[in-house]
């Protein structure tokens, strides 16, 4: 157990529809990632708060929006989804602001399905 | 071509073999990670890299920065070893890339008894 916990564990939407995420960071920790788990794309990086202010973006898209709550939890907001939205999305939390320089501790994933 | 790439993609091994497993990369970096996903989907954290050696039980991860290339070893593998094994990268500063850790596509690590 990682002390990253995120919820739901699984998500069955339909396309056009909006969800949201959320994400609790290990007690201590202030940074906060956001990344998404597609079987054609693999890993690929999102954002990444810390302590409230975003301090990188990735392949983000604009139907996405992601923020980070003064308690530090995360939501991540996805909609007018589409098919190819299906996917895992993993939130991740670390001590420090350097981003990839941190060791990143991983939530168990949240599994979208879009029909 | 990928920023990122591991070799091989898939291994096979019996139980006791001493496996290796490549992560090149074409940018400048401050880190490297390795990480592990479980069949069922969890990832954990391995090793943070930035030069040289770790160790840490059965796991030794390397990382040679002018190479551009780092190898993540299994001594004496264990069916529970398998798993799917990613490696990722943290461009230095000053490139397009920076402040977002980019990851290889994983290899898929299956250690039969």
């Amino acid at each position: 157990d990682s002390g990253v916990t995120q919820t739901p564990k699984h998500l069955i939407t339909a396309t056009g529809q909006r969800v949201t995420l959320r994400c609790s960071p290990r007690s201590g920790d202030l940074s906060v990632y956001w990344y998404q788990q597609s079987l054609d794309q693999g890993l690929q990086f999102l954002i990444h708060y810390y302590n409230g202010e975003e301090r990188a973006k990735g392949n983000i898209l604009e139907r996405f929006s992601a923020q980070q709550f003064p308690d530090l939890h995360s939501e991540l907001n996805l909609s007018s989804l589409e098919l190819g939205d299906s996917a895992l999305y993993f939130c991740a939390s670390s001590v420090g602001s350097s981003g990839g320089g941190d060791t990143q501790y991983f939530g168990p994933g949240t599994r979208l399905t879009v029909l | 071509k990928n920023e990122v790439e591991q070799s091989p993609q898939n291994l096979t091994a019996q139980e006791g073999e001493f496996i290796t497993i490549n992560c090149s990369y074409s940018v400048g970096i401050s880190a490297l990670h390795w990480l592990q996903q479980h069949p069922g989907g969890g990832i954990v954290s391995l090793f943070m890299l930035s030069s040289g050696k770790k160790k840490h039980g059965r796991l030794i991860a390397t990382i040679n920065i002018q190479e551009k290339h780092s190898s993540l070893h299994i001594t004496a593998s264990h069916p529970r070893d398998s798993a799917v094994y990613i490696c990722a990268v943290f461009p230095l500063a000053g490139g397009t890339s920076y402040g977002k850790l980019t990851f290889g596509q994983g290899t898929i690590l299956t250690v039969h008894p």
